[in-house]
């Protein structure tokens, strides 16, 4: 069975702190695709970023990184120099080649930038 | 940009009532998706299409039906609403092809009193 977990539930951080939201996942499948969305208070799920399971290069985006690493199932997410507008919920999710329409869903990471 | 919109923010209706949340979508995408998001249970999906008349079960579909007429369109109905389906609902669509991402509309609040 696909699982993934996101462990920290809330986090918050004063701005300009670095902050790395963990994410593990389960498959036995060898190929899959994982994701970060990102949902502010408004409600809407923002996609951030796709990664394939062949592709465990690392990503930078402006204040964004992502760390994807078979070999612990992870794919975790930093934050630098964190600011308040990144006050959000934030997803982590996998999906499988074999049923790419099902998404399954972390259960999210609270994270409140304190001014 | 995607953009995928949805009829209303917030909705209160009455036990029993049928309920149509619409969700419109203007990048051609094939696939279409609703999802409830509740505390505690994360987002699970209700229904989704991969094509216009074509609609597969989630993982939730009991109190739930879709009609997807045209291809930009993917409408939800709750046939007779209930007060376990206060909920925010969340409509979403993908290319078909070899990206995976979903892209998500503002999300309607529903409350049934």
């Amino acid at each position: 069975a696909q699982k993934v977990t996101q462990a920290q539930t809330e986090i918050s951080v004063v701005e300009k702190e670095d902050v790395t939201l963990d994410c593990v996942y389960e498959t036995r499948d060898t190929t899959y695709y994982l994701f970060w969305y990102k949902q502010p208070p408004s409600g809407e799920l923002v996609f951030l970023i796709r990664r394939n399971s062949f592709d465990e290069q690392n990503e930078i985006s402006g204040r964004y990184s992502w760390n994807f690493q078979k070999s612990t199932s992870s794919f975790n997410f930093t934050i630098t120099a964190s600011q308040v507008v990144d006050s959000a919920v934030y997803f982590c999710a996998l999906t499988l080649k074999t049923s790419y329409d099902k998404v399954i869903f972390g259960p999210g990471t609270s994270l409140s930038v304190i001014p | 940009d995607v953009k995928v919109t949805q009829s209303s923010r917030y909705l209160v209706k009455r036990t029993g009532e049928k309920v149509f949340l619409e969700c419109v979508q203007d990048m051609d995408h094939e696939n279409m998706f609703w999802y409830r998001q509740d505390p505690g249970l994360g987002l699970r999906l209700i229904y989704f299409s991969y094509d216009v008349k074509m609609k597969e079960k989630g993982d939730i579909p009991e109190g739930y039906s879709v009609s997807r007429e045209k291809k930009e369109r993917f409408s939800l109905i709750l046939e007779s609403a209930s007060t376990n389906q206060t909920s925010m609902y969340l409509c979403a669509s993908r290319a078909f092809g070899v990206t995976y991402e979903q892209y998500f509309g503002p999300g309607t609040r529903l409350t049934v009193t």
